[in-house]
């Protein structure tokens, strides 16, 4: 069983609608709790940080950490066609380590 | 804005045949990683650098995969002889060891390798 579990998908939304995206995780360690959007062919980039358990914010983007359910979650509100990408949550016990990456969600917004 | 470099992005060899990925980080960067990605998968993490140390190279094949930064800022990632398996996405990152930013990672545009 891998340390972090997504849902590839593909999950296919319409424009405008709300999106939530999901990991797991069994590794009660990891503090550090981030996602990445991922275009195809091009590298990862940080969408979201979130130190512990809690809420952020971030524009049409929320990151919720539950540590008891050992469950993350991305909420993309009003989503747009830009918004169709891989998206990979990302953990670590420390500032330090290296990141151990779930397997991403591949998310279509149609027009 | 600050880039991670790497070279080049894409890569075509024969298996049995050496090749060779160079990773540049953000400037100040102290920590530098190599993931691989096989498509339709997440990064899994090759090896890890503080400064020009290893800190971990667990999931790293030895016996055909090295890495090093010598002087603790660029770095190279080699592999010999290649094989079927090896074709993926490699993607170098690097990120800040201290303040608010520590261990956000910071990824290049990857190398996509190709064994045939």
């Amino acid at each position: 069983q891998k340390e972090v579990e997504q849902d590839p998908g593909p999950l296919s939304v319409p424009e405008g609608a709300i999106v939530s995206l999901n990991c797991t995780y069994s590794n009660s360690a990891f503090q550090y709790f981030m996602w990445y959007r991922q275009y195809s062919r091009k590298g990862p980039e940080l969408l979201m940080y979130t130190y512990s358990s809690g809420n952020k914010e971030d524009g049409r983007f929320t990151a919720q950490v539950d540590k008891s359910s050992k469950y993350i979650s991305l909420f993309i509100r009003d989503s747009q066609p830009s918004d169709s990408a891989t998206y990979l949550c990302a953990m670590s016990p420390t500032g330090r380590r290296a990141l151990t990456f779930g397997s991403g969600t591949r998310l279509q917004v149609q027009p | 804005e600050a880039e991670v470099a790497q070279s080049p992005r894409y890569k075509i060899t024969e298996k049995s045949q050496a090749v060779a990925f160079w990773c540049d980080p953000i400037s100040g960067h102290a920590t530098l990683y190599w993931y691989r990605q096989i498509l339709g998968q997440g990064p899994e993490l090759l090896v890890q650098f503080q400064d020009e140390s290893v800190v971990d190279d667990s999931q790293l094949p030895k016996d055909r995969f090295s890495a090093e930064r010598l002087k603790g800022v660029d770095s190279t990632l080699k592999i010999q002889p290649a094989e079927l398996g090896d074709s993926a996405m490699y993607l170098c990152a690097s990120s800040s060891s201290s303040g608010r930013s520590a261990g956000e990672l910071f990824f290049g545009e990857g190398s996509r390798l190709t064994v045939l």
